[in-house]
This record gives C-alpha cells, sequence and structure tokens, in this order.
C-alpha cells in the first residue's frame, strides 16, 4: 500500500514530441505529489508538484493530471526539448516528512 | 539560498574502511535527510532529522551506517566498515522551511567501495 508505480522505465521521444510519465498508488491517505527531475551528476530537484484537490496543474510546459478515483496521476511534458533529457520521479507524502518514491523514468528527447 | 553542500563528491575506498559523508546546509535547517540512491533499490530514505535529533531511522541499513547532527548547518554519516555493497550515490536533502513538501538535495556523494 505505500508503493507507487512508476512507467515506463525508459522513454524516447521526438524534439518537439509529448512526453507522458505515469504513476500509480494504492493509498488514498496520500495527499501530497510532487516529481522531481534529476540529471547525471545531481540531486533531484523538484520540478512541479500537486495535492488532490485539484485535477490538474500546468507550470510552463509541464503539467500534472490527478485522477483521483483511479489513483494515477501524469506528467506531461509539451513541445519536449533536448535539455529536458534527465531521469524524473514521481513521489507521494501523506503531507509528513516521508516521501514514497516512483523507480523514476529515464526520458531521452531526440533532437 | 537553500542550498546543500556535500562532501567528498566522490570517494573510492577499499572494503572495511571508515567512509565518512559530509553535509552542510547552505542556512540552517531544522530537517534533514539522508537519501541513499542505487540502480537497484532507487531512492532509499536513511535517517530523517529534525531541530538535530534523528526521528526515523528505519532506513539505516545495518549498525554499520551511523549519522549525526551536532547542528543545524552540518550533519556526517559515516559507514564502519564499509563493503562493496555500500556504492551509492548519497544524497543528503533539507526541507523548505516554508513546509510546502519541497525537498532540496545536494548533488551527492558517489561511493564506490572495492
Amino acid at each position: 500500500q505505500q508503493q507507487v508505480k512508476q512507467s515506463p522505465q525508459s522513454l524516447i521521444v521526438q524534439k518537439g514530441g509529448i512526453s507522458i510519465i505515469n504513476c500509480a498508488y494504492e493509498n488514498t491517505a496520500f495527499d501530497y505529489f510532487p516529481w522531481y527531475q534529476q540529471f547525471p551528476g545531481k540531486g533531484p530537484a523538484l520540478l512541479i508538484a500537486i495535492r488532490p484537490d485539484v485535477s490538474e496543474k500546468k507550470e510552463g510546459r509541464f503539467t500534472i493530471s490527478f485522477n483521483k478515483s483511479a489513483k494515477q496521476f501524469s506528467l506531461h511534458i509539451m513541445d519536449s526539448q533536448p535539455g529536458d533529457s534527465a531521469t524524473y520521479f514521481c513521489a507521494a507524502s501523506k503531507g509528513n516528512y516521508q516521501l514514497i518514491w516512483g523507480a523514476g523514468t529515464k526520458l531521452i528527447i531526440k533532437p | 539560498d537553500a542550498g546543500v553542500i556535500q562532501s567528498p563528491r566522490h570517494e573510492v575506498t577499499e572494503m572495511g574502511q571508515e567512509v565518512t559523508l559530509r553535509c552542510k546546509p547552505i542556512s540552517g535547517h531544522n530537517s534533514l535527510f539522508w537519501y541513499r540512491q542505487t540502480m537497484m533499490r532507487g531512492l532509499e530514505l536513511l535517517i530523517y532529522f529534525n531541530n538535530n535529533v534523528p526521528i526515523d531511522d528505519s532506513g539505516m541499513p545495518e549498525d554499520r551506517f551511523s549519522a549525526k547532527m551536532p547542528n543545524a548547518s552540518f550533519s556526517t554519516l559515516k559507514i564502519q566498515p564499509s563493503e562493496p555493497r555500500d556504492s551509492a550515490v548519497y544524497f543528503c536533502a533539507i526541507l523548505h522551511t516554508g513546509y510546502t513538501g519541497e525537498l532540496f538535495f545536494g548533488e551527492g556523494s558517489r561511493l564506490t567501495v572495492l
């Protein structure tokens, strides 16, 4: 019940395309769902986050879609650029310090 | 500025040696985390400090691992004796003071135990 399942494990998208990464969870007590972006040799950095009272949050080219009934949330990257090539992690928490992490998706944007 | 400075960035050591990893939040923070990242296990929380006190150390693998936070601006993670299976990237992270839930990670210490 504590798991967050992330897919796909890796993703190749053409420049200008839409990248979509999906996550699913079981614990309905989760109330905070962030996405982190990690470049090689760096630590993860918060990209965008959502709380379950909204179904979508958009920041620039990045959008989180949240489906509370299905217990799923996804990251959409519009007009994907080579600079977006990184590993993306979804996570979930119950509003405390404990983040439950997805396994990560390695995204490659082909020029 | 809520950056985190970790040292060393890279450490190569031989099995059985003691390893000490260091973390310095640029501005003092009450909440500090140590994470370990490997390809096989992903990101694992090792220990969480709040107000310099270890609150959750359930992720510390075994007695070979220990962590301290003597003040709000410094923490150490020690492995003694080190083993090849400890090879990983170790991250220190701090919680955003406004509690947005955002963690600020350092750049990590890559440990290789031969």
